[in-house]
């Protein structure tokens, strides 16, 4: 079936450096991928999307690109912020959404 | 944007006594949602796909008898934990797609906290 493998955690990051997110997918179809952040104590928001091969999503400074060729959606920022400290969930969809089990990240100032 | 309100966000209950929380798409009409278990620092569990007017698709190793899902209408879904013990603990989140088609965003409730004592 469907899976989606990120990279373990916590990543702890000092404020302006420069991350990646390692996510891979494996998919028999054509699914949508998505990066979905957890801010502590909320629940889950998109953070973005890309729904076909070579699209890239970006918001708040944030890209991946849909890698067919590889099956990756890698998560990066080039300059973090204490405000992004978060846990990043990748996860793809078909006729389910299914997720990575998430990456923790701490910024420090 | 779209909103998902999920109740009860926490709730405490006796072992052996049932709880039912409540999903529900406040401005979109959702005819699939999702719900999922998240354990402490781990990855949300789907748990199984609520369809409207039909009987939900549970997955793999998830009791059917135990976690009732019901989708009576567009906007709600439930989901009751039959005769909760304590291993039922958890937190239990569901989620809505904003359209059938697989690049249409998925929104999420705040989550609710079981504690079966």
């Amino acid at each position: 079936g469907n899976s989606v493998t990120q990279m373990e955690g916590p990543v702890t990051l000092s404020e302006e450096a420069f991350l990646t997110i390692n996510c891979t997918y494996t998919a028999t179809g054509y699914p949508s991928l998505f990066w979905y952040v957890q801010y502590p104590g909320e629940g889950l928001q998109l953070l973005l999307k890309a729904t076909k091969a070579d699209d890239k999503g970006s918001n708040k400074g944030f890209e991946a690109t849909y890698r067919k060729e590889t099956t990756s959606f890698h998560l990066e920022k080039g300059s973090v912020q204490v405000s992004d400290s978060a846990v990043y969930f990748c996860a793809l969809r078909d006729d389910k959404i299914i997720f990575g089990k998430g990456t923790r990240l701490h910024i420090l100032p | 944007g779209a909103v998902v309100s999920q109740h009860p966000s926490w709730v405490i209950c006796k072992s052996g006594t049932s709880v039912k929380i409540e999903c529900r798409s406040l401005d979109f009409q959702a005819t699939t949602m999702f719900w999922y278990r998240q354990f402490p620092k781990q990855s949300l569990m789907l748990m199984a796909t609520s369809n409207e007017g039909s009987k939900a698709t549970y997955e793999q190793g998830v009791e059917k008898d135990k976690f009732l899902i019901n989708h009576a209408s567009l906007t709600l879904s439930t989901l009751t934990v039959t005769s909760a013990h304590p291993e039922d603990s958890s937190f239990y989140i569901c989620s809505a797609p904003t359209g059938g088609a697989y690049n249409t965003e998925a929104f999420f409730g705040q989550g609710t906290r079981l504690t079966v004592v």
